[in-house]
């Protein structure tokens, strides 16, 4: 079974620019959650998809970040413009409807502002 | 929203002794509790899991349990090695529930000197 993908593993950019990521989940898991996990602290809810629908956007900071998941497949965070804090891992997980048991991390992306 | 806390932040210990990790929760609708190992630079690893409908579970040398009454649920690894050392990340979620997403304490810094 493939794991869940997500490019690129490492960005750096300046602050005030904008970045994009992109996660494809575990083929048949229709649930998608983004996660920031800052250095030293555990990852932190960003946002979480059911198909192509949001079900949780409560901690997403949408002055600057937004996600999409249009076909209900893979899905793309954007930070405009970043700041110095946006600097942390974001992870992107999968899992099954209702479903915790099967949920799986990918890589991450590793982003730095300076 | 669930809230979890996560003690200690580090730990050390010898190779051989046996390490605690504690977790508290808040929601009582929480009824997965699943345990992360991540090492530097690489994503969370589901180490062990368990369920609210059972106290304790055991794989070799790591166990977990739980006390839903008082909303605390524990990783032990006994025999420690070297390979142990790594963040280990406690977390709560209610599967099969509407709200069903993991939310994580802050991680645990393990360090098993030889």
């Amino acid at each position: 079974e493939a794991g869940v993908a997500q490019s690129p593993r490492y960005k750096i950019i300046e602050k005030r620019q904008s970045v994009a990521f992109w996660c494809n989940p575990i083929s048949g898991h229709a649930t998608l959650y983004w996660y920031q996990q800052i250095l030293g602290q555990g990852p932190k809810l960003l946002i979480q998809f059911q198909n192509n629908g949001v079900v949780d956007d409560s901690q997403l900071p949408k002055d600057r970040f937004s996600a999409e998941r249009l076909k209900g497949v893979d899905s793309t965070l954007k930070i405009q413009p970043a700041k110095l804090e946006d600097s942390a891992v974001y992870l992107c997980a999968s899992s099954l409807v209702g479903d915790l048991y099967g949920y799986t991390f990918g890589s991450g992306t590793r982003l730095t502002v300076v | 929203g669930e809230n979890v806390e996560q003690h200690p932040s580090t730990l050390s210990v010898q190779e051989g002794d046996s390490a605690v990790i504690k977790c508290t929760y808040s929601d009582s609708a929480s009824n997965y509790f699943p345990w992360y190992k991540q090492e530097l630079g690489k994503r969370p690893q589901l180490i062990i899991d368990i369920r609210s409908n059972v106290g304790e579970k055991k794989d070799q040398r790591i166990a977990v349990t739980l006390n839903k009454t008082a909303k605390h649920f524990s990783l032990h690894i006994t025999e420690t090695q070297p390979e142990d050392s790594a963040v280990y990340f406690c977390a709560a979620g209610n599967s099969g529930g509407s709200n069903y997403k993991l939310t994580f304490g802050k991680g645990t810094l393990l360090t098993v000197n030889p």
